[in-house]
């Protein structure tokens, strides 16, 4: 199985700030990373797919990069309704995996 | 608009048994494959079993391979997770998933809790 790993597992920061988020797979899975953010109490909702590609109605404020085993997500400008927990997801093969979450909390 | 509406979640006692539904609307149901994806209780996401949009592929996971298995009804929009011998690990919202064209999980449920304990 490919294990996804994400750092850090925790980030605090302000409103405004700009952050990025890392994701590696324990093997190439070429482009086939969807990042999600999941709110308490809520379903995930992906924000990127193919690792840099922005899913539809998703502001231009997320980004992501990356290709083979190292993916970064970025949100700039960060406002209080991106303070959330941020998962990756590799789509490569199955079983699909997850990295184990990020939660951005406010500073 | 895509909705996907899980229930037959509930309490059930370890080595039991439990039928989640889900039910799709708002697309061709009959050509996505799709998928049963859960949370444990302030957990991360565990994907937990695939199923092509004609059934003629399958996958679990091995931590439910043998008790659960995944079905669907093309003509009645649902899919369906048959869950046995089911263990307090099990415990978790379980969440039915599509499978884009672009085979990345694009839309998801609002999500059914199952809690296994005595």
């Amino acid at each position: 199985d490919i294990q996804m790993t994400q750092s850090p597992s925790s980030l605090s920061a302000s409103v405004g700030d700009r952050v990025t988020i890392t994701c590696r797979a324990s093997q190439g899975i070429s482009n086939y990373l969807v990042w999600f953010q999941q709110k308490p109490g809520k379903a995930p909702k992906s924000l990127i797919y193919a690792a840099s590609s922005l899913q539809s109605g998703v502001p231009s404020k997320f980004s992501g990069s990356g290709s083979g085993t190292e993916f970064t997500l970025t949100i700039s400008s960060l406002q209080p309704e991106d303070f959330a927990t941020y998962y990756c997801q590799q789509y490569n093969t199955y079983p699909r995996t997850f990295g184990q979450g990020t939660k951005l909390e406010i500073k | 608009e895509v909705q996907l509406v899980e229930s037959g979640g509930g309490l059930v006692q370890p080595g039991g048994s439990l039928r989640l539904s889900c039910v799709a609307s708002g697309f061709t149901f009959s050509s996505y494959s799709m998928n049963w994806v859960r949370q444990a209780p302030g957990k991360g996401l565990e994907w937990v079993s695939y199923i092509s949009s004609s059934s003629s592929t399958i996958y679990y996971a091995d931590s439910v391979k043998g008790r659960f298995t995944i079905s669907r009804d093309n003509v009645k929009n649902s899919l369906y997770l048959q869950m046995n011998s089911l263990r307090a690990e099990d415990t978790a919202v379980y969440y039915c998933v599509r499978d884009g064209w672009l085979e990345y999980f694009d839309y998801w449920g609002q999500g059914t809790l199952v809690t296994v304990s005595s």
